[in-house]
């Protein structure tokens, strides 16, 4: 089963609107960390935010948030106020307590902004 | 200061020969992950260093594959008899400790090596 479900290939988004990216888990932990990470056309995976399972509060950092609905097992991405440069992968991803360091990542979603 | 860093940027080699992949991670983090992404995926795990030891090998797909981390700084990821289906973007990245919980576990990554077995 997969772990991290994106279920979105590609989204398209109009230059200054919010759009929001999908992301659903899976785990039998109670401790875990979500990320979402943007992977420009260059390659390099930079790292956006992240939503620790115990957080009560939903992660914000800028323009990006993340919708954590614990009981759902979502992890949803939001930009508001889209920009060209936004136009990139994004993967989200899960660190398990239980499984040590490394990371899971889902399959990605394109998004692309329309100036 | 300085992020992970990745040598070389692209490799071509042929079936059959060896490789050496080298990551630097930033300076002061304790831990060290190699992951795998093939065209259109998302990172797959392969190995990852708390200190000079490797914590977890679990995703290294065969005993091709190896990596060390000698001196708990900078390592590098070994593929002998290179094969086809090992063309990929070998991504490596770090963060202060592999055992440290909440943001500071967040993982940085470095540029990736492109790897191409012609």
């Amino acid at each position: 089963a997969q772990k991290i479900t994106q279920t979105q290939p590609g989204m398209f988004v109009q230059e200054k609107e919010a759009v929001t990216l999908d992301c659903t888990y899976d785990t039998s932990d109670q401790s875990y960390g979500l990320f979402w990470y943007k992977q420009p056309s260059s390659g390099e995976m930079i790292f956006l935010i992240y939503q620790g399972s115990y957080d009560e509060q939903n992660a914000t950092e800028g323009r990006y948030s993340l919708n954590f609905q614990k009981a759902r097992k979502s992890a949803n991405l939001v930009i508001s106020a889209s920009q060209l440069g936004d136009s990139a992968m994004y993967f989200c991803a899960m660190r398990e307590a239980n499984q040590g360091g490394k990371l899971i990542f889902g399959q990605g979603t394109e998004l692309s902004v329309k100036p | 200061g300085a992020g992970v860093s990745q040598t070389p940027s692209n490799k071509v080699t042929e079936k059959g020969k060896y490789v050496e992949l080298r990551c630097d991670p930033i300076s002061g983090h304790t831990a060290l992950y190699w992951y795998r992404q093939s065209l259109g995926q998302g990172p797959e795990f392969l190995i990852y260093f708390q200190g000079t030891g490797a914590a977890d090998d679990s995703g290294l797909p065969n005993d091709r594959f190896f990596a060390v981390r000698p001196e708990g700084s900078v390592s590098t990821l070994k593929i002998q008899r290179t094969e086809r289906g090992d063309s990929a973007v070998y991504l490596c990245a770090s963060s202060l400790g592999a055992r440290t919980s909440g943001r500071k576990e967040t993982q940085y990554f470095g540029p990736g090596t492109r790897l191409l077995v012609l």
